[in-house]
């Protein structure tokens, strides 16, 4: 049964750090790897989503990497800003269960002014 | 990308009710799938719905509690049935479009039962 893993639970940073953000997973059989976000009582939006065939992607100040064979993938946010505050989960998909995606526990970001 | 509504946004319900929410997609999509967020928790999926089927249900979920409707390729409904205070939480619903892996959700519906 594949686990999906965030560490650290929450995190805060002083505005302007670069911020790190783990995902880990027990079975290294994935399809894909997604990383949202959620704003408190919102919805999730869609940041990035890696292959399994790739090592990383990247929107603007996000840069997601993949290393599938260990099982973890990295999310990285450049030069945080307040509106970066949020949760950030990541969820990985399992090509044998069909769309299911199996989420970790999320990352909850404060990013200080 | 995929526009995903969800109606009721939020509601507060008595215990033993129902509340059936809504899901609207502004594409045709084949599978729609069905989270759950409790409280202080990740997503949990409750259920997979495909069009001109049954919906399949995840471990720990059954139909008579949480019954779906799928009746065409851009609307499901996800009905919470007999709540109990256990059931408050965000429920979600999701789907893949554009022939995209990517998978989007919709808002959520913030549920509170008493």
């Amino acid at each position: 049964k594949q686990e999906v893993t965030q560490i650290p639970a929450a995190l805060s940073v002083p505005e302007g750090e670069n911020l790190v953000l783990n995902c880990s997973f027990t079975d290294s059989a994935i399809y894909n790897l997604q990383w949202f976000r959620q704003d408190p009582g919102k919805g999730l939006t869609s940041l990035l989503l890696i292959q399994s065939s790739q090592r990383e992607q990247t929107s603007g100040r996000l840069n997601a990497s993949l290393d599938k064979s260990s099982g973890r993938s990295t999310l990285y946010i450049a030069a945080s800003q307040p509106g970066d505050s949020a949760t950030y989960l990541c969820a990985v998909r399992r090509a044998a269960a069909g769309n299911k995606l199996t989420f970790g526990g999320g990352t909850r970001v404060l990013v200080k002014p | 990308s995929a526009v995903i509504s969800q109606k009721p946004s939020r509601d507060i319900c008595q215990r033993g009710t129902s509340l059936t929410i809504q899901c609207q997609v502004d594409s045709q999509v084949t599978m729609m799938f069905w989270y759950r967020q409790q409280p202080g928790q990740s997503l949990t999926l409750i259920a997979t719905a495909n069009q001109g089927s049954e919906a399949t249900y995840e471990s720990g979920f059954v139909i008579d509690k949480f019954p779906i409707s799928r009746p065409n390729l851009t609307f499901s409904t996800l009905t919470v049935s007999n709540m109990s205070p256990e059931d408050s939480s965000i429920y979600l619903c999701s789907c893949n479009s554009g022939g995209t892996d990517t998978q989007y959700f919709g808002p959520g519906t913030r549920l509170t039962v008493l």
